[in-house]
């Protein structure tokens, strides 16, 4: 069975810096991998898509990075700004799967 | 356009009632998803539609029913609620060929 783990469940550093957030799944027989945020009482939006045969994927200051074979994924934020607050997610599909797996979250806080 | 809208936002609802959550998309996709999001548990997925006509169980589809008539709806129904379906409801879709979900602004649903 699929599990996708976040780590940290949350995170608060000060505007300006660049971070890293992790995902890790236990099942690398994955088809995409796939980010999300989510604010407060809102849904998902998507952020960045990895096929299984990429390797990254940037999007703006955001950059995607997938290790299929060690089972990670980080999602790069560059140059936070209080705007980014929010709670990230992310979520694997397997091959042949319609359902996706979802992590369950790192709420990231920036501080002015 | 409005891509995917949930309505309603907000219900409250005692034990044993019933009510049905409307997911509706203008953007002609034939996949369709609702999935429930609870504390420590993640997202999962409840049901997913395949095309106008076609439905399939997805994790935890127990005391749920849907139904799709419409390409562009997708109705997730509970005949007889209980208080462990008290959650946040979100619906997604996606074409036949793209891989990324857009999801809907959720539904709080609350079962006394």
């Amino acid at each position: 069975k699929q599990e996708v783990t976040q780590i940290p469940a949350a995170l608060s550093v000060p505007e300006g810096e660049n971070l890293v957030l992790n995902c890790s799944f236990t099942d690398s027989a994955i088809y995409n991998l796939q980010w999300f945020r989510q604010d407060p009482g809102k849904g998902l939006t998507s952020l960045l898509l990895i096929q299984s045969s990429q390797r990254e994927q940037t999007s703006g200051r955001l950059n995607a990075s997938l290790d299929k074979s060690s089972g990670r994924s980080t999602l790069y934020i560059a140059a936070s700004q209080p705007g980014d607050s929010a709670t990230y997610l992310c979520a694997v599909r397997r091959q042949g799967a319609q359902k996706l797996v979802f992590g369950q979250g790192t709420r990231l806080t920036i501080n002015p | 356009n409005a891509g995917v809208t949930q309505t309603p936002k907000f219900r409250v609802l005692k034990t044993g009632q019933s009510m049905t959550l409307l997911c509706a998309q203008d953007m002609n996709h034939e996949y369709m998803y609702w999935y429930r999001q609870d504390p420590g548990m993640g997202l999962r997925l409840i049901h997913y539609s395949v095309g106008e006509g076609t439905t399939a169980k997805g994790e935890v589809p127990d005391g749920y029913n849907v139904s799709r008539l419409k390409k562009q709806n997708f109705l997730l129904g509970l005949e007889s609620a209980a208080p462990s379906q008290t959650s946040v409801y979100f619906c997604a879709s996606r074409s036949w060929t793209g891989q990324t979900q857009y999801f809907g602004p959720g539904t709080r649903l609350l079962v006394l």
